[in-house]
Protein backbone atom coordinates (compact mmCIF):
# COMPACT_ATOMS: atom_id res chain seq x y z
CA UNK A 1 0.00 0.00 0.00
CA UNK A 2 1.20 3.24 -0.75
CA UNK A 3 2.33 5.79 1.85
CA UNK A 4 1.37 9.37 1.56
CA UNK A 5 2.69 11.53 -0.51
CA UNK A 6 3.34 15.17 -1.25
CA UNK A 7 4.17 17.25 -4.17
CA UNK A 8 6.33 19.11 -4.70
CA UNK A 9 9.26 18.19 -1.96
CA UNK A 10 10.98 20.96 -2.33
CA UNK A 11 9.59 24.25 -3.64
CA UNK A 12 11.41 27.88 -3.38
CA UNK A 13 8.95 31.34 -3.58
CA UNK A 14 9.51 35.04 -2.57
CA UNK A 15 7.87 36.92 -0.53
CA UNK A 16 4.37 38.31 -1.51
CA UNK A 17 4.06 35.45 -3.92
CA UNK A 18 1.42 32.54 -2.87
CA UNK A 19 1.60 28.12 -3.39
CA UNK A 20 0.25 25.78 -3.05
CA UNK A 21 0.86 22.29 -1.84
CA UNK A 22 -0.58 19.00 -2.69
CA UNK A 23 -0.93 15.62 -0.56
CA UNK A 24 -2.59 12.53 -1.37
CA UNK A 25 -3.90 9.95 1.35
CA UNK A 26 -3.35 6.31 1.86
CA UNK A 27 -5.36 4.52 -0.49
CA UNK A 28 -9.19 4.38 2.20
CA UNK A 29 -8.13 7.49 4.11
CA UNK A 30 -10.61 10.10 4.42
CA UNK A 31 -8.98 12.58 6.89
CA UNK A 32 -5.57 14.95 5.90
CA UNK A 33 -4.46 16.84 8.59
CA UNK A 34 -1.45 19.21 7.81
CA UNK A 35 1.37 20.40 9.91
CA UNK A 36 4.13 23.02 9.59
CA UNK A 37 7.91 22.18 11.22
CA UNK A 38 10.53 24.82 11.66
CA UNK A 39 13.33 25.29 13.92
CA UNK A 40 11.44 27.96 16.30
CA UNK A 41 7.76 27.12 16.67
CA UNK A 42 8.63 23.15 16.43
CA UNK A 43 5.57 21.59 14.56
CA UNK A 44 2.04 22.81 14.58
CA UNK A 45 -1.21 21.96 13.94
CA UNK A 46 -2.51 23.87 10.47
CA UNK A 47 -6.14 22.10 10.10
CA UNK A 48 -7.64 18.77 9.54
CA UNK A 49 -9.70 17.96 6.73
CA UNK A 50 -12.56 15.27 6.51
CA UNK A 51 -15.47 14.71 3.79
CA UNK A 52 -14.42 17.50 2.17
CA UNK A 53 -14.81 19.57 5.73
CA UNK A 54 -12.65 21.54 7.44
CA UNK A 55 -12.87 19.68 10.84
CA UNK A 56 -10.10 21.52 13.11
CA UNK A 57 -8.08 24.61 13.10
CA UNK A 58 -4.49 25.66 14.47
CA UNK A 59 -3.86 29.10 15.61
CA UNK A 60 -2.84 30.26 12.13
CA UNK A 61 -3.51 33.57 9.61
CA UNK A 62 -6.19 33.28 7.39
CA UNK A 63 -3.07 33.12 4.64
CA UNK A 64 -3.36 29.76 5.72
CA UNK A 65 -6.21 27.65 4.12
CA UNK A 66 -6.81 24.51 2.84
CA UNK A 67 -9.20 21.89 0.80
CA UNK A 68 -10.31 18.20 0.37
CA UNK A 69 -11.40 17.12 -2.59
CA UNK A 70 -13.62 14.19 -3.33
CA UNK A 71 -11.03 11.59 -3.88
CA UNK A 72 -9.67 12.58 -0.37
CA UNK A 73 -7.02 14.67 -1.62
CA UNK A 74 -6.07 17.80 0.14
CA UNK A 75 -4.29 21.26 -0.97
CA UNK A 76 -2.82 23.46 1.12
CA UNK A 77 -2.26 27.84 -0.09
CA UNK A 78 -0.50 30.27 1.89
CA UNK A 79 -1.44 33.61 0.18
CA UNK A 80 1.37 36.76 0.18
CA UNK A 81 4.52 34.60 1.90
CA UNK A 82 6.29 35.88 4.06
CA UNK A 83 9.89 35.05 5.13
CA UNK A 84 8.54 33.22 8.28
CA UNK A 85 6.22 31.01 6.60
CA UNK A 86 9.77 28.74 5.29
CA UNK A 87 9.34 26.00 6.76
CA UNK A 88 8.71 22.36 6.15
CA UNK A 89 4.89 21.38 5.56
CA UNK A 90 4.04 17.47 6.63
CA UNK A 91 0.60 16.27 5.71
CA UNK A 92 -0.80 13.49 8.05
CA UNK A 93 -3.42 10.86 6.60
CA UNK A 94 -5.95 9.11 9.02
CA UNK A 95 -8.42 6.41 8.35
CA UNK A 96 -11.44 8.16 10.43
CA UNK A 97 -11.47 11.19 11.34
CA UNK A 98 -8.82 12.18 14.16
CA UNK A 99 -11.45 12.66 16.55
CA UNK A 100 -12.37 8.65 16.37
CA UNK A 101 -9.16 7.35 14.97
CA UNK A 102 -6.35 9.67 15.66
CA UNK A 103 -3.55 7.23 14.21
CA UNK A 104 -1.99 9.60 11.77
CA UNK A 105 0.26 8.57 8.86
CA UNK A 106 2.62 11.50 7.91
CA UNK A 107 4.09 11.71 4.33
CA UNK A 108 7.38 12.93 4.07
CA UNK A 109 7.11 16.85 3.88
CA UNK A 110 7.02 19.84 1.28
CA UNK A 111 10.41 22.07 1.93
CA UNK A 112 9.04 25.85 1.27
CA UNK A 113 11.68 28.00 1.21
CA UNK A 114 10.82 32.12 0.84
CA UNK A 115 13.50 34.44 -0.14
CA UNK B 1 -4.51 23.80 25.88
CA UNK B 2 -2.93 20.73 26.39
CA UNK B 3 1.23 21.43 26.22
CA UNK B 4 4.53 18.77 26.12
CA UNK B 5 7.86 18.80 27.32
CA UNK B 6 10.12 17.13 26.34
CA UNK B 7 13.51 17.33 28.92
CA UNK B 8 16.40 17.71 27.08
CA UNK B 9 17.06 18.97 23.54
CA UNK B 10 19.87 16.48 22.65
CA UNK B 11 20.67 13.35 24.31
CA UNK B 12 24.11 11.25 23.62
CA UNK B 13 24.41 7.68 24.36
CA UNK B 14 26.84 5.03 23.59
CA UNK B 15 25.94 1.93 21.33
CA UNK B 16 24.03 -0.32 23.75
CA UNK B 17 23.57 1.96 26.27
CA UNK B 18 19.80 2.42 27.65
CA UNK B 19 17.88 5.34 25.39
CA UNK B 20 15.99 7.33 27.70
CA UNK B 21 14.06 10.47 26.22
CA UNK B 22 11.39 12.14 28.89
CA UNK B 23 8.43 13.50 27.92
CA UNK B 24 5.81 15.00 30.84
CA UNK B 25 2.11 16.59 29.67
CA UNK B 26 -0.48 19.09 30.57
CA UNK B 27 -3.88 18.31 29.92
CA UNK B 28 -7.12 18.29 31.72
CA UNK B 29 -7.72 14.57 31.05
CA UNK B 30 -5.92 12.13 30.44
CA UNK B 31 -5.19 12.22 26.47
CA UNK B 32 -3.75 10.21 23.93
CA UNK B 33 -0.12 9.79 23.71
CA UNK B 34 2.46 9.24 20.77
CA UNK B 35 6.10 8.69 19.79
CA UNK B 36 7.84 9.56 16.76
CA UNK B 37 10.75 9.70 14.85
CA UNK B 38 12.34 11.31 12.37
CA UNK B 39 14.91 10.78 9.95
CA UNK B 40 16.58 13.73 7.95
CA UNK B 41 14.57 14.60 5.49
CA UNK B 42 11.94 12.51 6.14
CA UNK B 43 8.57 12.54 7.38
CA UNK B 44 7.67 11.57 11.01
CA UNK B 45 7.09 8.03 11.27
CA UNK B 46 5.09 6.30 14.66
CA UNK B 47 6.87 4.38 17.02
CA UNK B 48 4.01 3.85 19.90
CA UNK B 49 0.82 4.96 21.34
CA UNK B 50 -1.08 4.70 24.49
CA UNK B 51 -5.07 5.38 24.26
CA UNK B 52 -6.06 3.16 27.17
CA UNK B 53 -5.38 -0.18 28.70
CA UNK B 54 -2.30 -1.58 29.96
CA UNK B 55 0.13 1.58 30.93
CA UNK B 56 3.81 0.16 29.28
CA UNK B 57 3.17 0.38 25.53
CA UNK B 58 5.73 -1.38 23.58
CA UNK B 59 6.56 -0.05 19.78
CA UNK B 60 8.61 -0.77 16.86
CA UNK B 61 12.39 -1.20 16.72
CA UNK B 62 12.47 -2.17 20.52
CA UNK B 63 11.12 1.00 22.00
CA UNK B 64 8.42 0.89 24.64
CA UNK B 65 6.82 3.62 26.72
CA UNK B 66 5.36 3.91 29.97
CA UNK B 67 2.10 6.15 30.99
CA UNK B 68 2.36 7.56 34.30
CA UNK B 69 -0.84 9.21 34.88
CA UNK B 70 0.07 10.36 38.48
CA UNK B 71 3.27 11.75 37.15
CA UNK B 72 1.57 12.98 34.05
CA UNK B 73 4.74 11.31 31.83
CA UNK B 74 5.47 9.05 28.80
CA UNK B 75 9.02 8.67 28.64
CA UNK B 76 10.60 6.67 26.17
CA UNK B 77 13.10 4.11 26.87
CA UNK B 78 15.30 1.69 24.48
CA UNK B 79 17.54 -0.57 26.53
CA UNK B 80 20.04 -1.19 23.96
CA UNK B 81 21.15 1.86 21.50
CA UNK B 82 22.12 1.06 18.20
CA UNK B 83 23.30 3.52 15.65
CA UNK B 84 20.15 3.22 13.50
CA UNK B 85 18.33 5.38 16.45
CA UNK B 86 19.95 8.59 15.87
CA UNK B 87 17.35 10.81 14.42
CA UNK B 88 14.92 12.71 16.55
CA UNK B 89 12.15 12.08 18.27
CA UNK B 90 8.83 14.07 19.12
CA UNK B 91 6.15 13.20 21.85
CA UNK B 92 2.50 14.03 21.33
CA UNK B 93 -0.68 14.33 22.64
CA UNK B 94 -4.35 14.49 21.40
CA UNK B 95 -7.48 15.08 22.99
CA UNK B 96 -9.95 12.06 23.20
CA UNK B 97 -12.55 12.75 20.41
CA UNK B 98 -15.70 13.41 21.70
CA UNK B 99 -17.56 12.79 18.01
CA UNK B 100 -20.91 14.30 17.35
CA UNK B 101 -19.48 16.44 14.97
CA UNK B 102 -17.13 18.01 17.39
CA UNK B 103 -13.38 17.74 16.15
CA UNK B 104 -10.88 16.86 18.76
CA UNK B 105 -7.65 14.58 18.30
CA UNK B 106 -5.10 17.30 16.67
CA UNK B 107 -2.00 16.56 17.52
CA UNK B 108 -0.27 18.59 19.72
CA UNK B 109 3.94 17.91 20.00
CA UNK B 110 6.79 18.69 22.18
CA UNK B 111 10.06 20.26 21.20
CA UNK B 112 12.14 17.28 19.96
CA UNK B 113 15.04 15.44 21.60
CA UNK B 114 18.11 14.64 18.94
CA UNK B 115 19.22 11.12 19.84
CA UNK B 116 23.03 10.87 18.96
CA UNK B 117 24.16 7.13 19.15
CA UNK B 118 28.02 7.01 19.71
CA UNK B 119 29.95 4.44 18.70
Amino acid sequence: KAGVTQTPRYLIKTRGQQVTLSCSPISGHRSVSWYQQTPGQGLQFLFEYFSETQRNKGNFPGRFSGRQFSNSRSEMNVSTLELGDSALYLCASSFLTLAVNNEQFFGPGTRLTVL
Amino acid sequence: AQSVTQLGSHVSVSEGALVLLRCNYSSSVPPYLFWYVQYPNQGLQLLLKYTTGATLVKGINGFEAEFKKSETSFHLTKPSAHMSDAAEYFCAVSDRGRGGGTSYGKLTFGQGTILTVHP
